[in-house]
């Protein structure tokens, strides 16, 4: 059983609209938490990282949260535009030194006009 | 500009005949890895390589071998394609592999294993 899990599958939202995607995991220890946005055709790009400290993080118009206690993520994108179309893929750590990572199946966004 | 570069994007082959996906950083990394991504599973990880020489088992080794000859290149070796091989394969390098340093992907390479 994968130790992230990520919610939806996949969701389409209109243009100029908010979203939020979930990442739940039982990975532990845990060390931190990463969110990479993956356009198609292309690989993975990382939009931020959550240490167990932090309680939230914002890039731009994404905005991540974390609470290490019920062990869950969020990734909140503000007034979608086309370009936020893509896999968001939620990866944990257990440790610093942690060489294999335990990845989520991601969530594909389709923004539309 | 700093990059992962994976070679080839595509390829179309058969069961069996070997074949070997190229991959090269020019970052100067110490730590690369090789991934396999298909559809519900998530990236799931092949080998990886803390420096020159150096190379361990990533969660699904198996059917696959690379090596480190040089830092900025990391080959992914093929031995006997399977059809079970087909998959999207990505190549990532960073500083020196610690968790809190973001991973730089390739842009992929599609095989098709017929």
């Amino acid at each position: 059983k994968n130790q992230v899990e990520q919610s939806p599958q996949s969701l389409i939202i209109l243009e100029g609209k908010n979203c939020t995607l979930q990442c739940n995991y039982t990975v532990s220890p845990f060390s931190n938490l990463r969110w990479y946005k993956q356009d198609t055709g292309r690989g993975p790009v990382s939009l931020t990282i959550m240490t167990f400290s932090e309680n939230t993080k914002s890039n731009g118009r994404y905005t991540a949260t974390l609470d290490a206690d019920t062990k869950q993520s969020s990734l909140h994108i503000t007034a979608s535009q086309l370009s936020d179309s893509a896999s968001y893929i939620c990866v944990v750590s257990r440790t610093l030194n942690d060489y294999k990572l335990s990845f989520g199946a991601g969530t594909t966004v389709t923004v539309r006009a | 500009e700093a990059q992962v570069t994976q070679n080839p994007r595509y390829l179309i082959t058969v069961t069996g005949k070997k074949l070997t996906v190229t991959c090269s950083q020019n970052m100067n990394h110490e730590y690369m890895s090789w991934y396999r991504q298909d559809p519900g599973l998530g990236l799931r990880q092949i080998y990886y390589s803390m420096n020159v020489e150096v190379t361990d088992k990533g969660d699904v080794p198996e059917g696959y071998k690379v090596s480190r000859k040089e830092k900025r290149n990391f080959p992914l070796i093929l031995e006997s394609p399977s059809p079970n091989q087909t998959s999207l394969y990505f190549c990532a390098s960073s500083p020196t592999g610690q968790s809190n340093q973001p991973q730089h992907f390739g842009d992929g390479t599609r095989l098709s294993i017929l």
